[in-house]
């Protein structure tokens, strides 16, 4: 069963706007939750990453909120650009161990 | 400094076929994930090695196995290739398992 759910599976925002991106998942045991940014004929690159002790990361335009009571996580982008555009992925990991991946969100930028 | 390096980068097989992809991590990296993405979803975890040990393995059959060499790089083997074994073939590097990982491009293989 898919460990990590993702939502929306497609997303489109105006240049300027808030794209905001949600994953979910069971096991409590998860301590380590990155999000990956994937151009089409490339790897994942890592975002950003948190860990359940905290609330919220940010870095630059992207931001990370954790709520471990609902066990659920979320990726903000203020100010999207169009070189925003491109598929994320959220994951979630036991640390030292395997990465469960979430199915993606395509993000378009309408400039 | 050289990001993590995967070939060959595109590879062409028929069914039943044996394929070898190859992964070189990032200098000082010591541990090495692969993964498969099927076309529109996620990554999947298919193995993990540490210091050339196999550290962990997902739910992927006999017919997928891998090595890691002294150098640290690795391999990855799939024998008796199936149509649905056609996927983009993910390699991540991290300086230890518990450390953050970081993707190479990848090799597409496509299946006929």
């Amino acid at each position: 069963q898919q460990q990590v759910k993702q939502s929306p599976q497609s997303l489109i925002v105006q240049k300027g706007g808030i794209s905001i991106i949600n994953c979910a998942y069971e096991n409590t045991a998860f301590d380590y939750f990155p999000w990956y940014q994937q151009f089409p004929g490339k790897g994942p690159a890592l975002l950003i990453a948190i860990r359940p002790d905290v609330s919220e990361k940010k870095e630059g335009r992207f931001t990370i909120s954790f709520n471990k009571s609902a066990k659920q996580f979320s990726l903000h982008i203020m100010d999207s650009q169009p070189g925003d555009s491109a598929t994320y992925f959220c994951a979630a990991s036991v640390t030292g161990n395997q990465f469960y991946f979430g199915t993606g969100t395509s993000l378009t930028v309408i400039p | 400094d050289a990001g993590v390096t995967q070939s060959p980068t595109h590879l062409i097989k028929t069914r039943g076929q044996q394929v070898t992809l190859r992964c070189s991590p990032i200098s000082g990296h010591k541990s090495v994930s692969w993964y498969q993405q099927v076309l529109g979803q996620g990554p999947q975890f298919i193995f993990q090695y540490y210091e050339k040990e196999e550290r962990g393995r997902g739910n992927f059959p006999d017919r997928f196995s891998a090595r890691q060499f002294p150098n640290y790089s690795s391999e990855l083997n799939v024998n008796a290739l199936l149509l649905g074994d056609s996927a983009l073939y993910l390699c991540a590097s991290s300086f230890g398992p518990q450390e953050t990982q970081y993707f190479g491009p990848g090799t597409r293989l496509l299946v006929l």
